[in-house]
């Protein structure tokens, strides 16, 4: 079983919307979550971390689902910039363990 | 600072051929990783350093080699490239127990 899952998407939205990505994690005793953002043809990036209590980032939320091991990106106003592919990311010990990304395109 | 800097950027192989990427960073960092990323598969982990001198294996270490003599660098070795080794490699860095990992720009490596 993969430590994480993720919808490959794509995801297509107009400017403006909201969309929602998730990811589930297999091992219960992961203790950080990251959300990556990558562009296309470019390093992964940072784009915030996750919390139990879900953080706030202008228009970005991300919360975390320990008892159904999952956590979500909320983008809300989507802007073009926003195009990307978004990767979550589960640590259950000292290494990384990636989902394979959602690609999302923001329409004009 | 450069952060975390990999030559080349392209490379072309031929089956069998051996070559080292080569990853460096400026950061002071202790934590360095290699990844490869495929289509549909995310970014795998192939080998790790948690320091000068210390290197572990990742999910996918079969075919590949790293040593670490600095704390700059930490260069990963196709040992006999295969097609199955055509992918984008990423470097990254990471101060130890701390969750923020710096990457490099990447190398796209195809094996013909």
């Amino acid at each position: 079983r993969k430590e994480v899952e993720q919808d490959p998407g794509p995801f297509n939205v107009p400017e403006g919307a909201t969309v929602a990505f998730n990811c589930t994690y297999s091992n219960s005793a992961s203790q950080s979550f990251f959300w990556y953002r990558q562009d296309c043809r470019k390093e992964p990036k940072l784009l915030m971390s996750v919390y139990s209590s879900g953080n706030e980032d202008g228009r970005f939320t991300a919360q975390l689902n320990r008892a159904s091991q999952y956590i979500s990106l909320l983008i809300r106003d989507s802007k073009l910039s926003d195009s990307a592919t978004y990767l979550c990311v589960v640590i259950p010990g000292n290494q990384f363990y990636f989902g394979t990304g959602t690609s999302l395109t923001v329409i004009p | 600072n450069a952060g975390v800097t990999q030559t080349p950027k392209f490379q072309v192989l031929k089956t069998g051929q051996s070559m080292t990427l080569q990853c460096a960073q400026d950061m002071n960092h202790e934590y360095m990783s290699w990844y490869r990323q495929d289509p549909g598969m995310g970014l795998r982990l192939i080998h790790y350093s948690v320091g000068a001198g210390i290197t572990d294996q990742g999910e996918v270490p079969n075919g590949y080699n790293v040593s670490r003599s600095t704390t700059e660098d930490f260069p990963l070795r196709l040992l006999s490239a295969a097609p199955s080794q055509t992918s984008v490699y990423f470097c990254a860095s990471r101060v130890e127990n701390t969750d923020t990992q710096y990457f490099g720009p990447g190398t796209r490596l195809t094996v013909l």
